[in-house]
């Protein structure tokens, strides 16, 4: 059993939307939640981190964490189609270091 | 600030040869990591560094993988022979020592033929 198990998609939403991307981990211990964005043939960019439960915004993203349920989601308002691209989430136990990435959501928002 | 640094971008071989990929982290992050990409699925770690120690090698194949980090700085990660399963990406990031966020490289998109 993966240490993160995320929908790989592929999704697509017209210009405007809101978009919710999930994922669902196994182990109570990890604390640390991120969102990477990877655009085609780049590299990740860390895009969203969270430190235990919680909500986190930063302009049109939203991350959320809910660790009773072991799952988290990030939410993008408006989506526009600069936002195409694959989003990775990640959960750690101890910060950067042992960081368990899921396999990538790709999303494609349609002008 | 520059970001993490790799090269090459791209490298076509043909199997049973040697390659070689080179990492600049970001100035004053202490720790390095080695990724893997494969098509489709999220980074897996090959390798961690604390400046010039390696910490974390468990998931490196030792027996055609191999990496140095001499100076505590840039990085490079190797392969001989290379096989045709090892076409991939091969990602770096770095991050501060202890710290919560790894920041990624372009990567190099290798291709074994």
């Amino acid at each position: 059993q993966k240490e993160v198990e995320q929908d790989p998609g592929p999704l697509s939403v017209p210009e405007g939307a809101i978009v919710s991307l999930n994922c669902t981990y196994s182990n109570s211990a990890f604390q640390y939640f991120m969102w990477y964005r990877q655009y085609s043939r780049k590299g990740p960019e860390l895009l969203m981190y969270t430190y235990s439960s919680g909500n986190k915004e930063d302009g049109r993203f939203t991350a959320q964490v809910d660790k009773s349920s072991k799952y988290i989601s990030l939410f993008i308002r408006d989506s526009q189609p600069s936002d195409s691209a694959t989003y990775l989430c990640a959960i750690a136990q101890t910060g950067a270091n042992n960081l368990f990435f899921g396999t990538g959501t790709r999303l494609t928002v349609i002008p | 600030e520059a970001g993490v640094v790799q090269s090459p971008r791209y490298k076509i071989i043909e199997k049973k040869q040697p390659v070689a990929f080179w990492c600049n982290p970001i100035s004053g992050h202490n720790t390095l990591y080695w990724y893997l990409q494969n098509l489709g699925q999220g980074p897996e770690l090959l390798i961690r560094y604390e400046n010039e120690e390696a910490v974390d090698d468990s998931q490196l194949p030792k027996d055609r993988f191999s990496a140095e980090r001499l100076k505590g700085v840039d990085s490079t990660l190797k392969i001989q022979p290379a096989e045709l399963g090892d076409s991939a990406v091969y990602l770096c990031a770095s991050s501060l020592q202890g710290g919560d966020m790894a920041f990624f490289g372009q990567g190099t998109r290798l291709t074994v033929v």
